[in-house]
C-alpha cells in the first residue's frame, strides 16, 4: 500500500462509451501524474499536474481528458477510445518539484480494455 | 533527450543467491536522480531505491544496493540473498530535476527467483 489509490481496478469500455478513471493520494503530495503502460513498451507519461495546474501534455490524443480539482484527486476522463489504449493506467504522486520530494509514489493501476 | 535502456529482458537467480540487474542511461544533464521500481505481478510500481547523481556514494537499502557509475552512465541494482517475494518486473528510471519531473523508464527486466 503506498497511499495513492485507483479506481476502477479493472474496467472494460466499447469504443464509442464514456468513462473516467480516479486517482486519490493520501500522502499530501503536491504533484500527480498520470501514465500508460503498454506490454512491450516502457511506461509512458501522459500528463503532470502540480498544485492542480497542468504542467505537461506530452503529446496525448485529446480522447484522453484530465482533471485535477485538488491536490489529492487526479482524474481521467475517457472518450471514443480505441482498441489501442487497452493498457494499464498507472496514477503517481509526489511531494513536489523542489527538495527531496522527488520519488514518485504508484497506485495499484486501472486495466482498461477497449472492445 | 534521455533515455533509459535495460539490456537484460529476462534474469533468473537461485533462491538466497546474489543477482545483478544491469541500466544505462543517456543525458548530457548533470542533475538528476535515478531510481529502481519493482512491479510485482500485482502491478503495483513499488519504489525500491533512488540515487541523487550528485552523490559518489552508493544508495543501499537492506538487500538492496546500486553501483552508480556517472561517467559511465551505469546504474545496476544488485539484489543479495535472493527471497522469493523479489520475483517482479524491475524497472531503472532517469529523473531530471529541472522543469517539469518526467520519470523515463527503461523496458524493464523480468526477474524470476528459482526456489
Amino acid at each position: 500500500e503506498t497511499g495513492v489509490t485507483q479506481t476502477p481496478r479493472h474496467l472494460v469500455m466499447g469504443m464509442t462509451n464514456k468513462k473516467s478513471l480516479k486517482c486519490e493520494q493520501h500522502l499530501g503530495h503536491n504533484a500527480m501524474y498520470w501514465y500508460k503502460q503498454s506490454a512491450k513498451k516502457p511506461l509512458e507519461l501522459m500528463f503532470v499536474y502540480s498544485l492542480e495546474e497542468r504542467v505537461e501534455n506530452n503529446s496525448v490524443p485529446s480522447r484522453f481528458s484530465p482533471e485535477c480539482p485538488n491536490s489529492s484527486h487526479l482524474f481521467l476522463h475517457l472518450h471514443t477510445l480505441q482498441p489501442e489504449d487497452s493498457a494499464l493506467y498507472l496514477c503517481a504522486s509526489s511531494q513536489g518539484f523542489t527538495g527531496e520530494g522527488y520519488e514518485q509514489y504508484f497506485g495499484p493501476g486501472t486495466r482498461l480494455t477497449v472492445t | 533527450a534521455q533515455t533509459v535502456t535495460q539490456s537484460q529482458p529476462e534474469m533468473s537467480v537461485q533462491e538466497a543467491e546474489t543477482v545483478t540487474l544491469s541500466c544505462t542511461y543517456d543525458t548530457s544533464e548533470s542533475d538528476y536522480y535515478l531510481f529502481w521500481y519493482k512491479q510485482p505481478p500485482s502491478r503495483q510500481m513499488i519504489l525500491v531505491i533512488r540515487q541523487e547523481a550528485y552523490k559518489q556514494q552508493n544508495a543501499t537499502e537492506n538487500r538492496f544496493s546500486v553501483n552508480f557509475q556517472k561517467a559511465a552512465k551505469s546504474f545496476s541494482l544488485k539484489i543479495s540473498d535472493s527471497q522469493l517475494g523479489d520475483a517482479a518486473m524491475y524497472f531503472c528510471a532517469y529523473l531530471f530535476v529541472q522543469g517539469a519531473q518526467k520519470l523515463v523508464f527503461g523496458q524493464g527486466t523480468r526477474l524470476t527467483i528459482n526456489p
